[in-house]
């Protein structure tokens, strides 16, 4: 059975600070996408990763995927309150067309 | 592009009953994916449609159930509703290939009393 998982699954921090976010998973596979979710919304695109190695940045998230290690990691530099959500890891299963999701992290940044 | 878009916002039901629920994608995008988000199981795969065709079905029991019409939109039916049925139900379009994004609609909140 896959299994994604994201670790921490809540994080408080301050302004400023630089923290990482990993999503693991337990099987094949070479693409991979980070959504962000605000509460009471929807999911929101921040990056898909379709290769080993592959690395994105937008703003102040960096999204990067070490496929051999079943590994993708996302970087917050010097986190700003707007910054604050729930972001999800999803693997794309490479013999359907269905996205298993990790559990989510509450990423709270205080001013 | 207008986005994706879902009907109803909201909803309440009561146990036993059936609802059913809409989903325009964005235009031109074949595919459309049902999600099921809840507080304790968190996003579930329900299923994904391309070309008017099931390609995919996640572990849900057979009561929840969907389709797809030649213009892409696509309703998903939930009958004899259960109360672990309370959720929110989200669906998400692309064009169809692997490696694309998903865009999400606003959802469907489900209430079952």
């Amino acid at each position: 059975e896959l299994k994604v998982e994201q670790n921490p699954l809540f994080l408080s921090m301050q302004e400023g600070k630089n923290y990482t976010i990993y999503c693991n998973y337990s099987t094949t596979s070479d693409r991979l996408y980070w959504y962000r979710q605000d509460p009471g919304k929807s999911l929101e695109s921040l990056f898909v990763l379709l290769s080993n190695g592959a690395v994105k940045q937008e703003g102040r998230l960096m999204a990067s995927l070490d496929t051999k290690a079943r590994l993708s990691t996302l970087h917050i530099t010097a986190a700003v309150h707007d910054l604050s959500a729930t972001y999800f890891c999803a693997v794309d299963l490479a013999y359907n067309y269905q996205l298993i999701w990790g559990a989510g992290t509450k990423l709270i940044i205080k001013p | 592009k207008a986005g994706v878009t879902q009907t109803p916002r909201y909803l309440i039901k009561t146990r036993g009953q059936q609802v059913t629920l809409s989903c325009s994608p964005i235009s031109g995008h074949r595919s459309v994916s049902w999600y099921q988000q809840t507080p304790g199981q968190g996003l579930q795969f329900l299923f994904e449609y391309f070309s008017e065709t099931q390609r995919n079905k996640g572990n849900f029991p057979g009561r929840f159930s969907g389709r797809q019409f030649s213009n892409s939109r696509s309703e998903m039916n939930v009958s004899t509703l259960e109360l672990g049925d309370s959720a929110l139900y989200l669906c998400a379009s692309s064009p169809g290939t692997r490696g694309e994004t998903q865009y999400f609609g606003p959802g469907t909140r489900l209430l079952v009393l």
